[in-house]
């Protein structure tokens, strides 16, 4: 199993740009997770999904954070326009019901 | 508001002596608990789990002990060895969500002096 893919690895973008992380969940997992990682608060949830459905989004931090599942084997997180303070590893996880999850090795993201 | 608090962001220890990480919660819904290990530019990994109706929970090295009425956690590892070094998440759930929406704390950096 390749297990959670996240690409790209490193994304560096100016302020105001549009940025698109992108993740392939592990095949079979039903529920997928989307956290970001700062020092000063940790691993955040930003948003999940359950069978493609969005289900908790209440950690997105502003209307500029979207996110999508149009399939079970793939999701996106959009970041429009983006900021410095964006600047944070965004991980990728999945999971099956009620089990434990698994990280993608995330995206280390720097907007200048 | 953070939940689940780490308040050590770094800890060394001696190869071969024991690890103590501690974890604190203000949650009293939580009754799932987890520890990720994270090594550098990679993805937290699970580590060990406990369920409330617990309080210990052993896997070789690794124990994690809950103390329900003072809301703490801790992680020990015995004897530390220097693959050890890494980044623990200490993490919760409420188990009527399942495992799905998980807190997790700041991170303690454990490094073992070999």
């Amino acid at each position: 199993d390749a297990g959670v893919i996240q690409s790209p690895r490193h994304e560096v973008t100016e302020m105001g740009q549009e940025v698109t992380l992108r993740c392939k969940p592990i095949s079979g997992h039903n529920s997928l997770f989307w956290y970001r990682q700062t020092m000063m608060r940790g691993l955040e949830l930003l948003i999940y999904f359950n069978n493609n459905v969005p289900i908790d989004d209440s950690g997105m931090p502003e209307d500029r954070f979207s996110a999508k599942m149009p399939n079970a084997s793939f999701s996106t997180l959009k970041i429009q326009p983006s900021e410095p303070r964006d600047s944070a590893v965004y991980f990728c996880a999945s999971s099956r019901r009620n089990e434990k999850l698994f990280f993608g090795s995330g995206t280390q993201l720097s907007v200048l | 508001d953070q939940q689940v608090k780490q308040n050590s962001p770094s800890l060394s220890v001696q190869e071969g002596r024991i690890s103590i990480l501690n974890c604190d919660y203000t949650n009293s819904m939580f009754d799932y608990f987890l520890w990720y290990k994270k090594y550098p530019a990679e993805g937290p990994t699970f580590l060990i789990s406990i369920s409330s109706i617990k309080d210990k929970n052993e896997d070789g090295r690794f124990t994690v002990f809950l103390n329900k009425s003072a809301k703490h956690l801790s992680l020990h590892i015995v004897p530390s060895q220097p693959g050890d070094s890494a980044v623990y998440f200490c993490a919760a759930s409420d188990l009527n969500f399942g495992n799905e929406k998980l807190t997790f704390g700041t991170g303690t950096r454990l490094t073992i002096i070999p």
